[in-house]
């Protein structure tokens, strides 16, 4: 079935640094992937997203690109703040009607000023 | 609030009985979720539905049930059957149809006492 693994955390990185949290797939079909971000004691909020191969999502200095060949869609940030640390979900939509999001476990990011 | 709300954000039970979970949307989005998410783990969904007067259950179901009467409303009931009900509930939304993201709300911490 459908899967996500995501790199385990925490992440601790000082400000301005650069981010790279690995995200990889298991999927049939064509899935759309997701990024998406939690702050303490909140829900989820999107991040970015790309539909197809090769597609660049991009948000706040955020990117991720589509790669059908790993099957990895790895978040970046080139210069990370203190107000980006929070958890960070990668997460893909197997296609189908229902929309059903398979996420990863989640990488918690924390930056130190 | 991203257009769904959930309350209340924090909720106490005692073991045994039934509690409901409100979760409004006011975008006239026709899919609806809801997940569960425990401390460091990604979400897992409990149910879904893509229209009113339907619904289906996700990978976690046991324990829960939920009604769709209005496309605005998708409440969730946490049952005394549910084993582990403490936890943090998130509802979310969607236009629905393939590969479309969904929004979520603030969730709901419960814990069962």
């Amino acid at each position: 079935g459908n899967s996500v693994t995501q790199m385990e955390g925490p992440v601790t990185l000082s400000e301005e640094a650069f981010l790279t949290i690995n995200c990889t797939y298991t999927a049939t079909g064509y899935p759309s992937l997701f990024w998406y971000v939690q702050y303490p004691g909140e829900g989820l909020q999107l991040l970015l997203k790309a539909t197809k191969a090769d597609d660049k999502g991009s948000n706040k200095g955020f990117e991720a690109t589509y790669r059908k060949e790993t099957t990895s869609f790895h978040l970046e940030k080139g210069s990370v703040q203190v107000s980006d640390s929070a958890v960070y979900f990668c997460a893909l939509s197997g296609g189908g009607a229902t929309n059903k999001l398979i996420f990863g476990t989640g990488t918690l990011l924390a930056v130190q000023p | 609030d991203g257009g769904i709300t959930q309350s209340p954000k924090y909720l106490f039970r005692k073991e045994g009985q039934n509690v409901t979970l409100s979760c409004e949307q006011n975008l006239n989005h026709d899919a609806m979720y809801w997940y569960r998410q425990d401390p460091g783990q990604g979400l897992r969904l409990i149910y879904y539905s893509q229209i009113v007067n339907d619904f289906q259950k996700g990978d976690i179901a046991e324990g829960y049930s939920v009604s769709r009467e209005k496309k605005e409303s998708f409440p969730l009931t946490v049952t005394s059957a549910q084993k582990n009900p403490t936890a943090f509930y998130l509802c979310a939304r969607s236009i629905g149809g393939r590969g479309n993201e969904q929004f979520f709300g603030p969730g709901t911490r419960l814990t069962v006492l």
